[in-house]
């Protein structure tokens, strides 16, 4: 099973420029998400999803958009990049409301 | 709604000294706690979860973590570490009656010294 893929692992953007994170989940999970890392904040929220068609913001939105078309796909759009949103990034999926999260392997983007 | 703090961002051990990493959280309803591990340039890997069936949970790599909710607790432990054992810890909470997209803390570097 590949589990939750992301791509790309590393991207470089100008300011202003905008992008698509790609993460697909082949366990038919119900539940996905997009968080971010930064040093001393740990993982923060994004956005996330309980099942195809339905999206809702988290803690951090501003700046991202997602769309549900599909159980597997879950994209992540960066509007008009800012240095703000340097990060590493992980897409994670669960199949219930109490099982763990699987993560992807993170996608590490810097904006200059 | 839930939060997580984990006290302390860094824990310094000796190689065979006990492991003690704190997390504790906030919760109206009945939570479901995990601890992740994430090694360097890695993602994130379960350790172990609690879901109200025992207190004291088992995990991988001889850790473990006992839920007290008069503390609002849910530290981990191992009682000997290993030089393998560096990376950094997240606890997280989610709870009923929401997404259940779980809540993370701002995680807990530990390092191991020889």
């Amino acid at each position: 099973n590949a589990g939750v893929t992301q791509t790309p692992k590393f991207q470089v953007l100008k300011t202003g420029q905008s992008m698509t994170l790609q993460c697909a989940q082949d366990m038919n999970h119900e539940y996905m998400s997009w968080y971010r890392q930064d040093p001393g904040m740990g993982l923060r929220l994004i956005h996330y999803s309980v099942g195809a068609g339905i999206t809702d913001q988290g803690e951090v939105p501003n700046g991202y958009n997602v769309s549900r078309s599909t159980t597997e796909d879950f994209p992540l759009r960066l509007l008009s990049a800012a240095p703000s949103q340097t990060s590493v990034y992980f897409c994670a999926s669960m199949g219930s409301n109490n099982s763990p999260l699987h993560f992807g392997n993170g996608t590490r983007l810097t904006v200059t | 709604a839930q939060s997580v703090t984990q006290l302390g961002s860094h824990v310094s051990v000796s190689e065979g000294a006990l492991v003690l990493l704190r997390c504790n959280y906030s919760s109206s309803v009945p939570p479901y706690l995990f601890w992740y591990v994430q090694y360097p340039n890695q993602g994130l890997q379960l350790l172990l979860k609690y879901t109200s069936a025992a207190t004291l949970v088992k995990g991988i790599n001889g850790f473990e973590a006992e839920f007290k909710k008069s503390e609002t607790s849910f530290h981990l432990t191992k009682p000997s570490a290993h030089m393998s054992d560096a990376a950094e810890y997240f606890c997280a909470v989610s709870a009923s009656g929401g997404s259940y997209i779980p809540t993370f803390g701002r995680g807990t570097s530990l390092i191991v010294h020889p």
